[in-house]
């Protein structure tokens, strides 16, 4: 079966301070990896993902991830965080041989304080 | 491109009637779609997928004679909520695969409905 953990419910981090969410991923073959930002009461908005190639990936307002293979991980991170990157964060792993189904993991809420 | 909307975005309704909520990509057609449920502060769940003209796929534990979903064209998928009742209160986002190449191509989500049985 497909899953995506995200182990902590919320971050916190201090503006300014690079921040890291965590995400990681059980799949069949190989992973298709992305991640999500949700503001409250809006659809989800994409960052990034991981198909293949460059273990590090660029996306949408200076976030990054790392594919780690060996720790099925696939990290979001951000060198320096923003108040207004508070939000909620989710990464998903797309199922190539079922639709192209997305699963998402639980989700990180993320809290930047002044 | 690659724009899906979804009417309406918030309803409130009384407990026993149906509610259909839409789901359209409004600049690529979509032979597949998919609808998800999100629970307050929880991960999305997903529930189905539309298939045009077929019928949907559902996922284990969703009740198919509760959410009847209709994949009658491209760009339109609809779902709807029948008898509802104040546990089906939900944030509900439907999403789009657009299979063309290019930068485009992926899976791409409304901005959801809110539904409120009262």
């Amino acid at each position: 079966a497909q899953s995506v953990a995200q182990p902590e419910d919320q971050v916190n981090v201090a503006e300014g301070n690079p921040l890291t969410v965590k995400c990681t991923y059980s799949v069949s073959g190989n992973p298709y990896l992305f991640w999500y930002v949700q503001y409250p009461n809006r659809g989800l908005q994409f960052l990034l993902k991981y198909i293949t190639g460059d273990n590090l990936v660029k996306g949408s307002y200076g976030f990054e991830a790392e594919f780690n293979k060996s720790q099925t991980s696939f990290h979001l991170k951000k060198p320096s965080a923003l108040v207004s990157d508070s939000a909620l964060y989710f990464c998903a792993v797309r199922v190539l041989y079922n639709f192209n189904k997305f699963y998402f993991g639980s989700g990180t809420k993320l809290n930047v304080k002044p | 491109g690659a724009v899906v909307s979804q009417h309406p975005s918030r309803v409130i309704c009384k407990s026993g009637t149906s509610v259909k909520i839409e789901c359209r990509s409004l600049d690529f057609q979509a032979t597949t779609m998919f609808w998800y449920r999100q629970f307050p502060k929880k991960s999305l769940m997903l529930m189905a997928t539309s298939n045009e003209g077929s019928k949907a796929t559902y996922e284990q534990g969703v009740e198919k004679d509760k959410f009847l979903i209709n994949h009658a064209s491209l760009t339109l998928s609809t779902l709807t909520v029948t008898s509802a009742h104040p546990e089906d209160s939900s944030f509900y986002i439907c999403s789009a695969w657009n299979a063309t190449s290019g930068i485009s191509r992926g899976q791409f989500f409304g901005p959801g409905t809110r539904l409120t049985v009262l």
